[in-house]
């Protein structure tokens, strides 16, 4: 598995947006870019997913460089709600699991 | 359709004790993963089951811990003689097919204190 570097906490302004960092400078051509969160006392949750273009579903955008060695989550209109430890993880196509890190711990302020 | 269902929600347990955690995966998925998260720690891969298989048990601990799928009814993580050590929060997650193009889907997790 590629190992991910994240920042340990941010903060962010409520109604901006979140701008979330994920180094993984040594992932491998068939390996996927993955964003969980996890709410206090809740399971993760699958924010987005991708492999080389950029993503955009209802919840957040991903943001994909060109050489894949690091990406960008964003949430364009941060909650309250928000307020989560933020998981990046690179795994390769066909794996059994995921293995998650520390992550990024978000707090949005009012 | 239902989430993926985890009982109990709490679970309290003296040592020495047994704790049975249950997870029913979402409706359609056969492929259920367990991992465990201790106190201000991140989540930590268990075990990897399908239907009445064992495909990855990496994460378990050698001794006391085992899991189930049966063919019918929920996934069962089964922990004897529990330690305080053992006091965690333990989530269960499912697929409908393994590969990392596949989401996974995590209950809410049950909660075991071991007094």
């Amino acid at each position: 598995d590629a190992k991910t570097t994240q920042p340990t906490s941010m903060d962010c302004a409520e109604g901006r947006a979140a701008n979330l960092p994920c180094n993984h400078s040594t992932i491998s051509g068939n390996e996927y870019v993955y964003w969980y969160r996890q709410i206090h006392s809740q399971g993760p949750q699958y924010i987005i997913h991708g492999l080389k273009n950029n993503e955009t579903n209802e919840m957040a955008s991903l943001i994909i460089t060109e050489d894949r060695k690091s990406s960008t989550l964003i949430l364009p209109h941060a909650t309250l709600r928000d307020t989560a430890v933020y998981y990046c993880i690179a795994e390769w196509g066909g794996s059994e699991k995921l293995v998650f890190g520390k992550g990024t711990k978000l707090t949005v302020n009012p | 359709n239902a989430g993926v269902m985890q009982n109990p929600r709490h679970l309290v347990r003296r040592r020495g004790q047994e704790a049975r955690l249950r997870c029913s995966p979402m409706k359609g998925h056969s492929h259920v993963y367990w991992y465990r998260q201790l106190p201000e720690e991140g989540l930590k891969f268990m075990v990897y089951l399908q239907k009445e298989n064992i495909i990855d048990e990496s994460g378990m601990p050698k001794e006391r811990f085992s899991a189930e799928f049966p063919k019918e009814g929920p996934s069962i993580l089964r922990i004897q003689q529990v330690v305080r050590g053992d006091s965690a929060a333990y989530f269960c997650a499912s697929s409908p097919e393994t590969g990392a193009n596949e989401k996974l889907f995590f209950g809410s997790g049950t909660q075991l204190s071991v007094l």
